[in-house]
């Protein structure tokens, strides 16, 4: 069983709704990331939270928006999505960054839809 | 830069029957080496990785991987699959001298077949 919880599982959402995708682990971790994953596609890197400040934003559209409420807590914040950002959105967690030996645990992910 | 290759997009096994998935990658500073396993609709779960020490790594379920620093490989096996088995797995590296963070190959479709 996975550790790092996500919800909600599924989300169809309109291109002017606003929605959140919320993540929470408790293992202690000081890493949070969110990749973003389509059909038959590896994961790709969006943001990176370390200890609870942003680290990395990979060139993601202001569309999507991360926050880190606390050392367990992840959000994906989603404003005027367009239907290809219709993905599995995967929430992960890490002890830390400095050491690249840690193992990247994810969850089960977010199905989003965009219509 | 770093790059890994699984070159095999799908296999197809008999029940039973052992697998090997390949795994090759290149990078320009030393790596660590991950396998993580996606079952249909789920997120990914590590199998194994290789930090240093013994190159043959053991696993769960089963897998095994070794790490071939010489052919810049780290492929998977098991000697006998079973239908639970059918899922996408991805071979990963993250840099040595870098923060933690995922490389990953395009991914290898397992199927076992009855």
């Amino acid at each position: 069983d996975t550790e790092v919880t996500q919800t909600p599982k599924h989300l169809v959402m309109g291109m002017t709704n606003k929605k959140s995708l919320k993540c929470e682990q408790h293992m202690g971790h000081r890493a949070m990331y969110w990749y973003k994953q389509k059909a038959k596609k590896p994961p790709e890197l969006m943001f990176v939270y370390s200890y609870e400040k942003l680290s990395i934003n990979e060139s993601v559209p202001s569309r999507f928006s991360p926050e880190c409420p606390n050392s367990s807590l992840l959000n994906l914040h989603l404003h005027a999505l367009q239907p290809e950002d219709s993905a599995l959105y995967l929430c992960a967690s890490s002890q830390e960054r400095k050491y690249s030996g840690n193992t990247i645990y994810f969850g089960e992910g977010s199905w989003l839809t965009v219509v | 830069a770093q790059s890994v290759t699984q070159l095999d997009s799908q296999v197809p096994v008999f029940e039973e029957a052992p697998v090997e998935l390949r795994c090759n990658y290149s990078s320009s500073v030393s790596v660590y080496l991950f396998w993580y396993v996606q079952y249909p609709n789920q997120g990914l779960q590590l199998l194994l990785k290789y930090l240093s020490g013994s190159t043959l790594v053991k696993g769960i379920n089963g897998f095994e991987a070794e790490f071939n620093k010489s052919q810049t490989s780290f492929h998977l096996r098991k000697p006998s699959v079973h239908i639970s088995d059918t899922a996408e797995y991805f071979c990963a590296v993250s840099l040595r001298t870098g923060a933690n963070n995922l490389f990953f190959g395009t991914g290898t479709r397992l199927t076992v077949i009855p």
